[in-house]
């Protein structure tokens, strides 16, 4: 059974960079597929932040892009996500999820594997 | 980015009745790349349907996906209890992933 865990800070400064690891355990990151983050802030929808296959490739919402950084160590079986330059609106349950995308075999893509999420609060 | 609206933003039924819940793309996507999941309070997103009409392991034969092109549709044929929560529909395409308002199925 695949699962995955968030860990990190639960209160970032305005300003600062948000920094969380999701760690895998059940299947190797080194086997395949990508590795995503999501978020949700309070009472709201969810927001796709980025991607990472386990060769390092990576990508981002636009809308996030020039903030987000995602990278993956395959030898801890994790993989992180940073977010620069924080403010209220970043304010979320962040989730880390399995990106089950292949567009050449059978095409799909979704998030079938989940974390429980981590809220992380930006305030002063 | 592709915009998905969902609708109604709440609806209210009664345990045993059925459920139809609208997702329409502001361009047209493919169905490969569309799913439904199912969020309870305090609990992470629940993968219900994927490539618009595949459902996901372990998910009742109850709830069911259709559509094509800019119009998805999710439905639960008869509502269990359990069933009452927020259901959010999502595309990929372009190389971005996108996430509709979400749908509120509550109790009436």
């Amino acid at each position: 059974q695949v699962q995955l865990q968030e860990s990190g800070p639960g209160l970032v400064k305005p300003s600062e960079t948000l920094f969380l690891t999701c760690a895998v355990s059940g299947y190797s990151i080194s086997s395949g597929y990508y590795w995503g983050w999501i978020r949700q802030p309070p009472g709201k929808g969810l927001e796709w932040i980025g991607s990472i296959y386990q060769s390092g490739s990576t990508y981002y919402n636009p809308s996030l892009k020039s903030r987000v950084t995602i990278s993956v160590d395959t030898s801890k079986n994790q993989f992180s996500l940073k977010l620069s330059s924080v403010t209220a609106a970043d304010t979320a349950v962040y989730y880390c999820a399995r990106d089950h995308q292949d567009i050449v075999v059978v095409p799909a893509a979704h998030f079938d594997y989940w974390g429980q999420g981590t809220l992380v609060t930006v305030s002063s | 980015e592709i915009v998905l609206t969902q609708s109604p933003g709440t609806l209210s039924l009664s345990p045993g009745e059925r459920a139809t819940l609208s997702c329409r793309a502001s361009q047209s996507v493919s169905s490969s790349y569309v799913a439904w999941y199912q969020q309870k309070p305090g609990q992470a997103p629940r993968l219900l349907i994927y490539g618009a009409s595949s459902r996901a392991t372990g998910i009742p034969d109850r709830f069911s996906g259709s559509g094509s092109g800019t119009d998805f549709t999710l439905s639960i044929s008869r509502l269990e209890p359990e069933d009452f929560a927020v259901y959010y529909c999502q595309q990929y395409g372009r190389s971005q992933y996108t996430f509709g308002q979400g749908t509120k199925l509550e109790i009436k």
